[in-house]
């Protein structure tokens, strides 16, 4: 079984501080891990993703994330909160079993950028 | 290139009606996944799609079904509907071939159950 926990429902940063989204994940194999952002009335994009290789994924609109097994974590970071980075944000782990497959997604974050 | 494309944007219904919502992929995408996300309660899986044959459901009840087409649209079906079934729903698709992961997401339906 796999499951994604995202602690924090919501977060507030202000503009220009750290971003830091916590997702841990449980999986009795390796999993692929996602990161996706949902704008308000828009629809999922991907931020980024982890399959296999370097632990530390950078993706889109300065975003990163870095895997780590033995914590079996998968934080979201950004060093400098801009106002644009107002959204929910979902962790994402997928598992192979056989031919079926399957995106497990966290409850989400909301994050809000003060001024 | 277009996106993936959801229709109708809204819809409304009252309990004990039927909804359908639809969905076109990306051409070239086989792969059709729809979601469920429902206030507070995140991303659930409901149905997904490959070469017009259903390969996996999550846990929702059999009133919640689904068909792909030969041109790899895809349609969600809700009978019988109630209350909590308000919630946007999310179409996604993805090229076929068990290693390619990237999916991308519709804008989604949102329906009011009324």
């Amino acid at each position: 079984a796999q499951s994604v926990t995202q602690l924090g429902s919501h977060v507030s940063v202000s503009e220009g501080a750290l971003v830091l989204l916590r997702c841990n994940y449980s999986s009795s194999v390796p999993p692929y891990l996602f990161w996706y952002v949902q704008y308000p009335n828009q629809g999922l994009q991907l931020l980024l993703k982890y399959t296999t290789g370097a632990t530390l994924v950078k993706g889109i609109n300065g975003f990163e994330a870095e895997f780590k097994k033995s914590e079996t974590s998968f934080h979201l970071t950004k060093p400098s909160a801009h106002m644009s980075d107002a959204a929910e944000y979902f962790c994402a782990v997928s598992l192979f079993s056989g031919s079926a497959r399957q995106l497990t997604f966290g409850s989400g974050t909301q994050l809000t950028v003060l001024p | 290139e277009a996106g993936v494309t959801q229709s109708p944007t809204h819809l409304i219904k009252t309990r004990g009606q039927q909804a359908t919502l639809r969905c076109s992929p990306i051409s070239g995408h086989t792969s059709v996944y729809w979601y469920q996300q429902a206030l507070g309660l995140g991303l659930q899986f409901l149905l997904w799609y490959d070469e017009g044959e259903e390969r996996n459901r999550g846990n929702f009840p059999p009133r919640f079904s689904g068909r792909q087409f030969p041109n790899y649209s895809s349609e969600l079906n809700v009978n019988a509907l109630e209350l909590e079934d308000s919630a946007l729903y999310l179409c996604a698709s993805r090229r076929g071939g068990i290693r390619n992961e990237k999916l991308f997401f519709g804008s989604g339906t949102q329906l009011s159950v009324l």
